[in-house]
């Protein structure tokens, strides 16, 4: 079974502009999560998608936001882009609460 | 805000030596997950240890869960330099949907 996959792998943007990371889950899996992970702030939650519905988000500013389709695959946007949000975005999909959530490999985004 | 924290944050082992990470968390959880990450890339799901689960095994890990003391441990048996990595310990609170991660612990596997 084909695991997580997340692309763009790499991204370089610049103050100010926007960007939209993809995220296809596990087949199967109808829960698709966003995570920020940066040196400073750790593995930081952003949202988590279920059956295109937002069930929870975190404490992310509105340029933060995302989808689900109704296949599942999930995108995130970041606009009005800031040099803080330099960060490796990872995506993790499950088949639902209280089950074991996988992971993509990423998605590293540089904003100069 | 994270909600586990691990300790200690670095370790460094011979290899072939056992590895001991702790977690520990502050509300009621359904389970708690242990993950791996090697130099900044995805995390690898090691185990799940649901809350009325006490102790739980794969391979050369062996997990346990106290929830009266709202801790976890991780050891790792018969260290390899491929353990080498940052682990991670995510809880799944009782009444949210996501996962709250703790720092990590850096492992240093020596050969």
């Amino acid at each position: 079974k084909a695991g997580v996959t997340q692309t763009p792998r790499y991204l370089i943007k610049t103050r100010g502009q926007q960007v939209t990371l993809s995220c296809s889950p596990i087949s199967g899996h109808r829960s698709v999560s966003w995570y920020q992970q940066t040196p400073g702030q750790g593995l930081q939650f952003l949202f988590e998608y279920f059956s295109e519905t937002q069930r929870n988000k975190g404490n992310f500013p509105g340029r933060f936001s995302g989808r689900q389709f109704s296949n599942s695959r999930s995108e995130m946007n970041v606009s009005t882009l800031e040099l803080g949000d330099s960060a490796l975005y990872l995506c993790a999909s499950g088949k639902g609460k209280q089950e074991t959530q996988y992971f993509g490999p990423g998605t590293r985004l540089l904003v100069l | 805000s994270q909600q586990g924290e691990e300790d200690p944050q670095a370790l460094s082992i011979q290899e072939g030596e056992n590895a001991t990470m702790n977690c520990s968390y502050k509300t009621s959880i359904n389970n708690l997950q242990w993950y791996r990450q090697n130099s900044g890339r995805g995390l690898v799901h090691l185990i799940l240890i649901r809350s009325n689960e006490r102790e739980k095994h794969s391979g050369r890990l062996r997990v346990t869960l106290d929830t009266s003391k709202k801790s976890s441990s991780l050891l790792i048996t018969a260290s390899r330099a491929a353990d080498t990595a940052s682990y991670f310990c995510a809880t799944d609170e009782s009444s949210d949907y996501k996962l709250s991660f703790g720092a990590g612990t850096t492992v240093t596997v020596r050969a």
